[in-house]
Order: C-alpha cells, then structure tokens, then sequence
C-alpha cells in the first residue's frame, strides 16, 4: 500500500537558494505535519495542517519557511534564501486525526544540505 | 508544562536479551496518549506501540510492551529476545488532549545491540 511520499529524498544547494520540499500524505489521512530533525537530534516540530483549518504554524523557525497544502492532498514546504543551519532531514508524516489513538505515520524524508 | 524525557542517550545490550527503554513524562491533562517510534540508520521513523492514559491494560505489539505507570508517569518500552535489527534510535513521544494534534517528543535513546 502507497505510504508517505516525499520528494526529493536529497537535495544539496548553495546557500542563499531557495528550495522546495514535497510531501503527499496517506490517502485518506487528514492531518499533516511537516519535521526537521538535525543530525543525531530529536524532532523538530515545524508546521501542522488539519482538512481546510488554518494550519499552526507556530515551530516555523523564521519567515523564510513556508508551507501550503491545498485540501487533504499533497503540501510543500518552502525554505527561502536558504543558510547553512537548515541543512537537515525533513520528515513528513500524515495521520487520521479522527481516533486519537492512530499514530503518525511518516515519509522517508528529504535530506538537505546547504553548502 | 508539557514534557517528553528519556535519560538514557545510549544502550548496548547482548542479542536475545531483554531490554528496557525509559519515557518519562509531564502534562497535567488527564487524557493523553504515549507513542514509541523506531529509526533505524537508514532514517524512517517507524511506529511502534501505543499507550492511552485510560487504558487498564499495558499495552503489547508482538516484542514490544509498554510498561505504563500512571502514578509514576512513566512509559517504558520493554523489548524482549532482542535481535540485530533492533539496534536504532527509539523515540517516545506524547499526545495530549483528545486529538493527535501535535507530538511532544523525547530526544531518543540509541539502542545498540551486540551479537
């Protein structure tokens, strides 16, 4: 069965390029969420969105992440003038949100270096 | 305030034996949920086992248990007869609230197993 999809699965770009992360959820899962994690660290929450509410943005580390998703389908987070401090994994995960007890299911993540 | 902790950075322990992996954590909801995820080196996040704050029963998935202690807020993971594959990164993560909203993590213990 078709789970997370991200793409790319990396990317490497010079600093100060802006780049473009996709992500396409679980069909059927309404709650997406977008995840930066940094070598040997834990999950950096970024953004969540949840069917056609307004999306939290709230762990977005600056102005120059983005992030749209267009209804239950595919989202993309944008990272604008990139610097070398963004060169991360970044995980997507998808979930039902209807019963609280159904996991997060993730993407196999875009690993991204800025040179 | 809302908090995932796992004290143990890293373990090494001897195939075929068991191993316990501590989640700790704080919120003062009544209603929450515990998660435990797997990632192995090749990066998926894979997920394990789930615990509900209501649930009587400790939660079991094939290998894998949850010790859940409400009392002493904690959630650990028990592994038993382990295996090669199961040398990763564990991470516990907890929802709160009634919907799977957004996931506080835990930094992650990095389990290494010696055959």
């Amino acid at each position: 069965g078709a789970g997370v999809s991200q793409s790319p699965s990396n990317k490497v770009t010079e600093k100060g390029k802006d780049v473009e992360l996709r992500c396409d959820p679980i069909s059927g899962h309404t709650a997406l969420y977008w995840y930066r994690q940094r070598l040997g660290q834990g999950l950096e929450f970024l953004i969540y969105f949840q069917g056609n509410s307004a999306p939290d943005k709230s762990g977005l580390p600056s102005d120059r992440f983005s992030a749209e998703r267009t209804g239950e389908s595919v989202s993309t987070l944008t990272i604008q003038r990139t610097q070398q401090e963004d060169s991360a994994v970044y995980l997507c995960a998808s979930s039902l949100v209807s019963q609280s007890n159904q996991p997060q299911h993730f993407g196999d993540g875009t690993r991204l270096s800025i040179l | 305030a809302q908090k995932i902790t796992q004290t143990q950075p890293g373990m090494f322990v001897q195939e075929k034996e068991a191993v316990t992996l501590d989640c700790t954590y704080d919120t003062s909801d009544q209603s929450y949920g515990l998660f435990w995820y797997k990632q192995p080196s090749s990066g998926e996040m894979i997920f394990l086992i789930y615990q509900g704050s209501y649930d009587e029963q400790n939660a079991t998935e094939g290998r894998y248990s949850l010790n859940f202690q409400k009392a002493r807020k904690s959630a650990n993971l028990v592994i038993s007869a382990s295996q090669l594959g199961d040398s990763a990164m564990y991470f516990c993560a907890m929802r709160v609230g009634d919907s799977n909203y957004q996931l506080i993590w835990g930094a992650g213990t990095k389990l290494i197993i010696k055959p």
